[in-house]
């Protein structure tokens, strides 16, 4: 059975400073792999996808993903985080692009000013 | 850019009432799919639709549950007679086709049940 676990529940950063979550994921064949943001109050925004190819993802909103099978992770990063950057985010994976998602339990991203 | 919509936003309903969440999922897609959050909880896989019919659905998707797509826009998640732990946020999500494109949430509808 697939899983997805997200290490760190919180995450309290800098405005300005770099941004890292973990992700890690089990699933028995190649994964499709995702991020996604919830701002409060907001549905799920796609923020970047993993399926095949270069392992160094970009996203929306200067976000970047590493797929490392080695290490079962696919963690999300942000060079330069902004105040509106504040959210949750999720990763996911599943078996193909469209089919069901496992979700992660969520890191939840403060900024501070 | 088209975006999933979803309604009503909130919903509080009385405990064995029946609910019918709505979506209106974009307009070219094919695969539609139920998701529910717990608050506090992971985001978890409901149902998934394709083709008039239930393609897979999850171990919480009981017969209390039941969804529908009762015209060429609308998506429907029903809940016959709602509990107490119904209480969540549901998202509707939909998908241009399984293999390549991601799926692509509506904002949710949050239930509660008192």
């Amino acid at each position: 059975a697939q899983s997805v676990t997200q290490p760190d529940i919180h995450i309290t950063v800098s405005e300005g400073a770099s941004l890292e979550l973990r992700c890690n994921y089990s699933y028995g064949a190649t994964p499709y792999l995702f991020w996604y943001v919830q701002s409060p109050g907001q549905g799920l925004q796609l923020l970047l996808k993993y399926f095949s190819g270069d392992t160094l993802v970009q996203g929306i909103k200067g976000f970047e993903a590493e797929f490392k099978r080695s290490q079962s992770s696919f963690n999300l990063r942000k060079p330069s985080v902004h105040w509106s950057d504040a959210a949750e985010y999720f990763c996911a994976v599943g078996k193909a692009a469209g089919n069901k998602l496992t979700f992660g339990g969520g890191t939840r991203v403060l900024v501070k000013p | 850019e088209p975006e999933v919509t979803q309604t009503p936003s909130h919903q509080v309903t009385q405990m064995g009432q029946e609910v019918i969440l709505r979506c209106v999922p974009i307009s070219n897609h094919l695969y539609f799919y139920w998701y529910r959050q717990i608050l506090g909880q992971k985001v978890e896989f409901l149902v998934s639709f394709y083709n008039n019919e239930i393609s897979e659905k999850s171990e919480i998707f009981d017969d209390q549950f039941s969804v529908e797509r009762p015209d060429g826009s609308n998506f429907t998640l029903k809940i016959r007679s709602t509990k107490l732990e119904d209480s969540a946020m549901y998202f509707c999500a939909s998908s241009e086709d399984r293999n390549n494109s991601p799926l692509h949430f509506g904002n949710g509808t949050r239930l509660t049940v008192t």
